[in-house]
């Protein structure tokens, strides 16, 4: 059974620091790995989604890294801001069919 | 108007009562996901189809029942709710030709 981790739980940065959060998982087996950002009242949000065939994805300031033999997933956060706080949630997709397997999430607070 | 709507919000009830949380999308997605979210353990499917006339079990289904009236409806049913089904619930949408799927605010259950 796939098992996602996530650490740290929390964390508090003050604005304008790059951060790095990350993501573990038990099965390499894997047919993709998602980013999501979660916000109070608002639902998930997909960040970026990466392929198992990928290294990496970029989208504006985010950068997520695949290394499925290790089975680990960074998500890189650069030049933090205020607006960046929210819970952050790593998926994995295990088949074509998208049953995902979430982690608990890493709590972002950036502080101005 | 936002894509993935659930209905209600919040909703209190009592052990044994009968509930019915709603999901509603109108982007034209064939797929549809129940999620329930606890602290500390992150997202666990509940049902999901793939189709007006699909209904898959996920990971927790039991005590849990599904109707999918239409393409964009799915509905989520606590026949005799308890308390440990105290928590908050995600509906998601996906497109079959699209691997991301979009997620509705939730709707948060306090079970007495």
């Amino acid at each position: 059974k796939q098992e996602v981790t996530q650490i740290p739980a929390a964390l508090s940065v003050p604005e304008g620091e790059n951060l790095v959060l990350n993501c573990s998982f038990t099965d390499s087996a894997i047919y993709n790995l998602q980013w999501f950002r979660q916000d109070p009242g608002k639902g998930l949000t997909s960040l970026l989604l990466i392929q198992s065939s990928q290294r990496e994805q970029t989208s504006g300031r985010l950068n997520a890294s695949l290394d499925k033999s290790s089975g680990r997933s960074t998500l890189y956060i650069a030049a933090s801001q205020p607006g960046d706080s929210a819970t952050y949630l790593c998926a994995i997709g295990n088949t074509g069919f998208q049953k995902l397997v979430f982690g608990t999430g890493t709590r972002l607070l950036v502080s101005p | 108007d936002a894509d993935v709507t659930q209905t209600p919000r919040n909703r209190i009830t009592k052990t044994g009562k009968r509930i019915m949380l709603e999901c509603s999308q109108t982007k034209g997605h064939d797929r549809m996901y129940w999620y329930r979210q606890d602290p500390g353990l992150g997202l666990r499917l509940i049902y999901y189809s793939f189709d007006v006339k699909d209904i898959n079990k996920g990971e927790i289904s039991d005590g849990y029942s599904v109707s999918r009236q239409a393409q964009a409806k799915f509905s989520l049913s606590l026949e005799s709710a308890i308390p440990n089904q105290t928590a908050l619930y995600f509906c998601a949408t996906q497109s079959s030709a699209v691997e991301t799927q979009y997620f509705g605010p939730g709707t948060r259950l306090l079970v007495l």
